[in-house]
């Protein structure tokens, strides 16, 4: 059974920064690519960031783009997402989600790692 | 990265058909094969049911069916059943291996 299981979230004051981590488990981790997707509470779906499987290829929401950065460790099953200088407007849910194998979209995602920026 | 464009609300009564729009630009929809829709009920992850358009992961019933034209993608929901209901949202591969998701709608059982 595929099993993405996110943490390091938490409440931090503006201009902080947080790791996000996601433990993969239950598929041929380095097969896929991984993608965090976030979710401010009440709001819709905005997609953060990816990272292809051997790490040669990363993308960022142009949004978020100098402030954060996706990792992987293959051999730890694992994906990360370094946020600095967070803002208030970046409270919300963060996904871990895989990638359908050679394309795009997420078929399977964690239950979230909730990020709270606050004053 | 503009977001895609989705209405914000849907509905249909059970047994009827709904479909929800998404419009991207030639950038994005109108560029790439690379929709996908997504269904979240309240409280829970996100759960993936079209990818590349038209195409459904195993488990997913056909009454979900994808289409596109143009720079516009569409989700239909046939034989609306009431465990349907939920905020669907759709995503668009656009280049430089970014992904941009839609605004989301919320479909309604009537």
């Amino acid at each position: 059974e595929v099993q993405l299981v996110e943490s390091g979230g938490g409440v931090v004051r503006p201009g902080a920064s947080l790791r996000l981590s996601c433990a993969a488990s239950g598929f041929n981790f380095d097969d896929y690519d991984m993608y965090w997707v976030r979710q401010p509470p009440g709001k819709g779906l905005e997609w953060v960031a990816g990272i292809n499987w051997n790490s040669y290829r990363t993308g960022y929401a142009d949004s978020l783009r100098g402030r954060i950065t996706i990792s992987r460790d293959n051999a730890k099953n694992s994906v990360f997402l370094q946020m600095d200088n967070l803002r208030l407007e970046d409270t919300a849910l963060y996904y871990c989600a895989r990638g359908v194998r050679h394309s795009h979209g997420n078929d399977h995602w964690g239950q979230g790692t909730l990020v709270t920026v606050s004053s | 990265q503009s977001a895609l464009t989705q209405p914000p609300s849907a509905s249909g009564s059970p047994g009827q058909s709904v479909t929800i729009s998404c419009t991207g630009t030639s950038g994005d929809v109108g560029r790439y094969n690379y929709v996908a829709w997504y269904q979240q009920v309240a409280g829970k992850a996100p759960k993936l049911l079209i990818y590349e358009v038209t195409k459904r992961p195993s488990g997913v019933p056909d009454r979900f069916s994808g289409s596109k034209s143009v720079n516009t993608a569409s989700l239909t929901v046939s034989g609306l059943q009431a465990e349907d209901e939920g905020d669907y949202y759709c995503s668009s591969y656009a280049g430089s291996d970014t992904l941009v998701f839609g605004g989301g709608t919320k479909l309604t059982i009537l």
